[in-house]
């Protein structure tokens, strides 16, 4: 079965500060990975995905991820917080090779960007 | 270009009862994936639409039931309402398997 982990349930960073939110993931095959941001009351948000090429995936709102296959590890950074930022969010995966159509997400972190 | 729309935004229904859910995709999206998100949780899998079939399922029982129209839109029953039925249930849209999701704002479901 595939899963992802975050674990951390909350992130506190400085505005300006960088910024990085964990995830690691499993899956039998390769996987299809994705952030996802969601503000309070709100769907969630696409951020960014890795399919497939440069391990450095960048994404909306100068948030990047870089996918680590050794650690099976895809952690979401960005260089300078901004407090727009504070949110929850999800790290999710695929698993491509078994065929799953369905989207696992995490249990989300919440990030706190202190002015 | 108009997103994912749910209806209704918000609901409360009465244990015992049946609820429907609405959800029209992105223009441009063939495929439906329902999620129920419990307060302070992750989001849930509960189905996924295709062609109008029930493509995968996850461990949701047989009271969660949907349909895919011909347009792509798609409705998520819940019959025999329980307390515990009471979440954000989201929508989300997609084309093929290696894009992003795109979700509606969610129909928040309270039973009481």
């Amino acid at each position: 079965a595939q899963s992802v982990a975050q674990p951390e349930d909350q992130v506190n960073v400085a505005e300006g500060n960088p910024l990085t939110v964990k995830c690691t993931y499993s899956v039998s095959g390769n996987p299809y990975l994705f952030w996802y941001v969601q503000y309070p009351n709100r769907g969630l948000q696409f951020l960014l995905k890795y399919i497939t090429g440069d391990n450095l995936v960048k994404g909306s709102y100068g948030f990047e991820a870089e996918f680590n296959k050794s650690q099976t590890s895809f952690h979401l950074k960005k260089p300078s917080a901004l407090v727009s930022d504070s949110a929850l969010y999800f790290c999710a995966v695929r698993d491509v090779e078994r065929g799953y159509q369905k989207v696992t997400f995490g249990t989300g972190t919440k990030l706190q960007v202190i002015p | 270009d108009a997103g994912v729309t749910q209806s209704p935004t918000h609901l409360i229904k009465t244990r015992g009862q049946q609820v429907t859910l609405r959800c029209s995709p992105k223009s441009g999206h063939d495929t439906v994936s329902w999620y129920q998100q419990a307060l302070g949780q992750g989001p849930q899998f509960i189905f996924q639409y295709y062609e109008e079939e029930e493509r995968q399922r996850g461990n949701f029982p047989d009271r969660f039931s949907g349909h895919q129209f011909p347009n792509y839109s798609s409705e998520l029953n819940v019959n025999a309402l329980l307390l515990g039925d009471s979440a954000l249930y989201l929508c989300a849209s997609s084309l093929g398997g290696a894009s992003g999701y795109t979700f509606g704002s969610g129909t928040r479901l309270t039973v009481v």
